[in-house]
């Protein structure tokens, strides 16, 4: 398994208070994502990052905010968490040195925004 | 127009069924395609991976890409309980490092 680590794994918060989820790998990997996934949706791209410190938007980045000052470590921040926001939260991360766009996907996060 | 376009389902089999997932899409850069399966509150993993047009085979699980038609399957044959999951078809066109998802299919294989 690719050793990447996603945490909290559950969370529970009220609507308008900041919310960090955490993505730590292990494999040295330059690209890591931020995804969600919500029924009838399914994947999202939210953010990603090629390198540290440069990071990019995707189709649903409104609300959220990243950053990466370490290889291993990519932060997703909810500033104001909504409603709209719950969901399953997962980091990937790939290896352009491959050369086949392949993802490795941690666990998930379960976030509830009451 | 969706660039990917996946039936959600859900799709109910029998054990031993063969079962036939597919997607179509529109973006003719796209040159690698995969299937990720996802189990229930797991984080996807790949299965299978192809690049280009034709046919690969791996065990039970056959994967099929016709370009000319913009269309691939998954064929799953002798199905089996542990198959029960969610299947996302993946593409990619090779330059920005970003996979382009399908919606996911969600199949049971009853006992």
């Amino acid at each position: 398994d690719a050793g990447i680590t996603q945490s909290p794994r559950h969370k529970v918060t009220e609507t308008g208070t900041p919310v960090t989820l955490r993505c730590h790998q292990t494999e040295n990997h330059r690209y890591m994502y931020w995804y969600r996934q919500d029924p009838g949706h399914g994947l999202r791209l939210i953010h990603y990052s090629y390198g540290v410190k440069d990071t990019d938007k995707g189709e649903v980045s409104d609300g959220y905010s990243v950053s990466r000052s370490k290889t291993e470590d990519f932060l997703l921040t909810l500033e104001s968490a909504t409603s709209s926001q719950t969901s399953v939260y997962f980091c990937a991360i790939s290896d352009p040195g491959q050369n086949t766009g392949e993802l490795f996907f941690g666990e998930g996060s379960r976030l509830t925004v009451l | 127009q969706k660039e990917v376009e996946q039936d959600p389902g859900p799709l109910s089999v029998p054990e031993g069924a063969i079962v036939s997932l597919n997607c179509t899409y529109s973006n003719s850069a796209f040159q690698y395609f995969m299937w990720y399966r996802q189990y229930s509150r797991k984080g996807p993993e790949l299965l299978m991976y192809t690049y280009s047009s034709g046919n690969k085979e791996d065990g039970r699980f056959t994967a099929q890409v016709d370009k000319s038609s913009k269309y691939i399957s998954l064929f799953i044959r002798d199905s089996q309980p542990s198959d029960s999951a969610t299947y996302l078809c993946a593409m990619w066109g090779g330059s920005n490092y970003k996979l382009t998802f399908g919606k996911g299919t969600l199949l049971t294989v009853n006992p």
